[in-house]
C-alpha cells in the first residue's frame, strides 16, 4: 500500500523568505500523481500544485514549485516570498494512475505554515 | 468555478443518533469523496463514489454508509453516532480520472456527545 509522510509537523518562516516543505512517499508503481494542497483556517482546501511522476520538469505555479525526485521518493514544495496569506495546512498527497481505487487520494498528515510579519 | 457544498458547517448529535451529512456539487463530477479529518492523521477516506447508486469502501468504512441517489448529491450516514465519530468531515468531487483534481467542501464540524 502507498504511504505519504511529511516530517514537519509545523513550520514557520519570515514573511518574504523562502520555505521549503518536505514529503516522502511509499510505492511500487512507476504511474502516479503527486498534488500539495493547501487548507487555510476556517477555508476550504485548494490545490497548489500538481505534478505527473512520467514528467522530469518540476512543476512551477508563480511563488510555488516543487522539487520531484522519483528515485527517492520525494516532493518537497517551495515556498517563495511567503506571504500572509500563505499561513495555512499544508498538505501532500499521492494519487494511483491505475484503475481499481482509481481517484482516491492518499494524503500526509500535514504541515502546519505559520509566516511571521 | 466548481463549488461543493455541505449541508452543515457545524452539527452537535447525541450518541446513538442517526446522522446524515450532505454533500452536493455543481459541475457534474462522476466522483465524490467523503473524507474524515482529525488533528495529526491527516484526511482518511471513508467511502467514495464513482457513479449514481455506485460505492467503495475507503480505509476508514466501520460506522459509515453512504448513500448516492443523484450524480450531484453524495451523503455520508452514520447509523448510530457515537462520540469517537466527532471529528471533520470533508466532501469532496472530481472528474473521473486519476490527473483530475479533487474539489473540497467547506467541511461538517461534527461533535458527538
Amino acid at each position: 500500500a502507498q504511504t505519504v509522510t511529511q516530517s514537519q509537523p509545523e513550520m514557520s518562516v519570515q514573511e518574504a523568505e523562502t520555505v521549503t516543505l518536505s514529503c516522502t512517499y511509499d510505492t511500487s508503481e512507476s504511474d502516479y500523481y503527486l498534488f500539495w494542497y493547501k487548507q487555510p483556517p476556517s477555508r476550504q482546501m485548494i490545490l497548489v500544485i500538481r505534478q505527473e511522476a512520467y514528467k522530469q520538469q518540476n512543476a512551477t505555479e508563480n511563488r510555488f514549485s516543487v522539487n520531484f525526485q522519483k528515485a527517492a521518493k520525494s516532493f518537497s514544495l517551495k515556498i517563495s516570498d511567503s506571504q500572509l496569506g500563505d499561513a495555512a495546512m499544508y498538505f501532500c498527497a499521492y494519487r494511483s494512475s491505475n484503475g481499481g481505487s482509481q481517484g482516491n487520494l492518499i494524503f500526509g498528515k500535514g504541515t502546519k505554515l505559520s509566516v511571521k510579519p | 468555478d466548481v463549488k461543493v457544498t455541505q449541508s452543515s458547517r457545524y452539527l452537535v448529535k447525541r450518541t446513538g443518533e442517526k446522522v446524515f451529512l450532505e454533500c452536493v456539487q455543481d459541475m457534474d463530477h462522476e466522483n465524490m469523496f467523503w473524507y474524515r479529518q482529525d488533528p495529526g492523521l491527516g484526511l482518511r477516506l471513508i467511502y467514495f463514489s464513482y457513479d449514481v447508486k455506485m460505492k467503495e469502501k475507503g480505509d476508514i468504512p466501520e460506522g459509515y454508509s453512504v448513500s448516492r441517489e443523484k450524480k450531484e448529491r453524495f451523503s455520508l450516514i452514520l447509523e448510530s453516532a457515537s462520540t469517537n465519530q466527532t471529528s471533520m468531515y470533508l466532501c469532496a468531487s472530481s472528474l473521473w480520472g486519476a490527473n483530475y483534481e479533487q474539489y473540497f467542501g467547506p467541511g461538517t464540524r461534527l461533535t458527538v456527545t
